[in-house]
């Protein structure tokens, strides 16, 4: 079945960096863009970065602009999220979610994974 | 940017009630915006897309409508699996804003 499955999180000090990956299964992930979604604890769902489906278009949250790069590799099905110079702000439970259609960046998200957990603390 | 907010924050009903929650844009969106339910620990679910256009699976209680800046999102006959957070979103273009959220709950 369609899905999709983060790795990558844990506790890291400020300042520090860390790597997430969404490793997608089920379709064809080379024909639709995907984006990172984060939640902090207890509040609502902030938009992080979207990168389009054959990887030429990245956009990203002004809160993160700089600091996180959003990839893919079509080859092994998997997206990732490069967080550098993290904060205690930047905590939360990120998740992947793929777009409802193929080869275009403007769709609702269909699909989500379960997310995995970023805590910024010293 | 444009703002997304969503009226009310909370609401509680009771089971077979209707149930209305706004959401409004600060700036017109055409019809790209959607509603997504939260369930308590759970990821996001898509139920409406396009304004209006139900996603696959999702019961025919839920419904949306609006244009342009101020859209709705109805329940009809409130059912005890509904209790969730509602979120509305823009994709018309980056950034993907959702709103705040209404968090339903059964009276």
């Amino acid at each position: 079945q369609v899905q999709l499955v983060e790795s990558g999180g844990g506790v890291v000090q400020p300042g520090r960096s860390l790597r997430l990956s969404c490793a997608a299964s089920g379709f064809t992930f080379s024909n639709f863009a995907i984006h990172w979604v984060r939640q902090a604890p207890g509040k609502g769902l902030e938009w992080v970065a979207i990168i389009s489906y054959d990887g030429l278009y990245k956009y990203y949250a002004d809160s993160v602009k700089g600091r996180f790069t959003i990839s893919r590799d079509n080859s092994k099905n998997t997206l990732y999220l490069q967080m550098d110079n993290l904060r205690a702000e930047d905590s939360a439970v990120y998740t992947c979610a793929k777009v409802l259609g193929i080869r275009t960046s403007w769709l609702a998200f269909d699909i989500w994974g379960q997310g995995t957990v970023v805590t910024v603390s010293s | 940017d444009i703002q997304m907010t969503q009226s009310p924050s909370s609401l509680s009903a009771s089971v077979g009630d209707r149930v209305t929650i706004t959401c409004r844009a600060s700036q017109g969106i055409s019809n790209y915006l959607a509603w997504y339910q939260q369930k308590p620990g759970k990821v996001p679910n898509l139920l409406i897309y396009g304004v209006s256009t139900l996603h696959s699976g999702v019961p025919s209680r839920f419904s949306g409508s609006g244009s342009g800046t101020d859209f709705t999102l109805t329940i009809n006959s409130l059912q005890p699996e509904d209790v969730a957070t509602y979120y509305c979103q823009k994709y018309n273009s980056a950034p993907f804003t959702f709103g705040p959220g209404t968090k339903v709950d059964i009276k």
